[in-house]
């Protein structure tokens, strides 16, 4: 089955930085592959996601790149802000199995 | 984009008993998604809830201990059942938002077993 690594674990910047979390994953067939922020005691929220047909997508300080032949794929956060602090949480979907989870990033921007 | 409802919140329940976990989702979905979530750990899933037939198990997820219903496409329940302190986390359930194809959770339920 799928198996997704993230990475860093825990990732500290400063506000105005910029913050990337990398994902990789297992299953070639995957082809849907959502970020999820989560603020403590909230439940998780899509922020982007990005499809195996296209290599980078963007909206406005979130980007999320794809690159399916080293099976990985990196969440960027520009111009971090003190509320963008949270757990980031990548995942991976093939259509033949529901979503895998990565372990989480804890993202703190500091002021 | 579909709007989920799962309740209770949280619950403080005693070792030995069951709690039922419901969620409703206000518009028709093929398939529903129970994941638990340790304290400061991932999200990882328990079960597939399929209406008209048996939920599908994850691997260390088993029937008797978490019991699921899935009477039509827009509710299911998840029981934690002989719950020890171990069962201790948030349990969320999830479906697909066919208008944009991603994934989104419902406000999860924080059970405590004491």
């Amino acid at each position: 089955g799928e198996n997704v690594e993230q990475h860093p674990s825990t990732l500290s910047v400063q506000e105005g930085d910029s913050a990337v979390i990398k994902c990789t994953y297992s299953d070639s067939a995957s082809n849907y592959f959502p970020w999820y922020k989560q603020e403590l005691g909230k439940r998780p929220q899509l922020i982007i996601d990005i499809r195996s047909n296209v290599g980078e997508k963007k909206d406005q300080r979130i980007a999320v790149t794809l690159n399916k032949t080293a099976k990985h794929f990196s969440l960027h956060i520009t111009e971090t802000q003190p509320e963008d602090s949270a757990v980031y949480f990548c995942a991976a979907f093939s259509g033949n199995t529901p979503l895998v989870f990565g372990k989480g990033t804890r993202l703190s921007v500091i002021a | 984009s579909a709007v989920i409802s799962q309740k209770p919140s949280r619950d403080i329940c005693q070792r030995g008993t069951s709690l039922t976990i419901q969620c409703q989702v206000d518009s028709q979905v093929t398939m529903m998604f129970w994941y638990r979530q340790q304290p400061g750990q991932s999200l990882t899933l328990i079960a597939t809830a399929n209406q008209g037939s048996e939920a599908t198990y994850e691997s260390g997820f088993v029937i008797d201990k978490f019991p699921i219903s899935r009477p039509n496409l827009t509710f299911s329940t998840l029981t934690v059942s002989n719950m020890s302190p171990e069962d201790s986390s948030i349990y969320l359930c999830s479906v697909e938002i066919a208008s944009i194809g991603g994934y989104t959770f419902g406000s999860g339920t924080r059970l405590t077993v004491v």
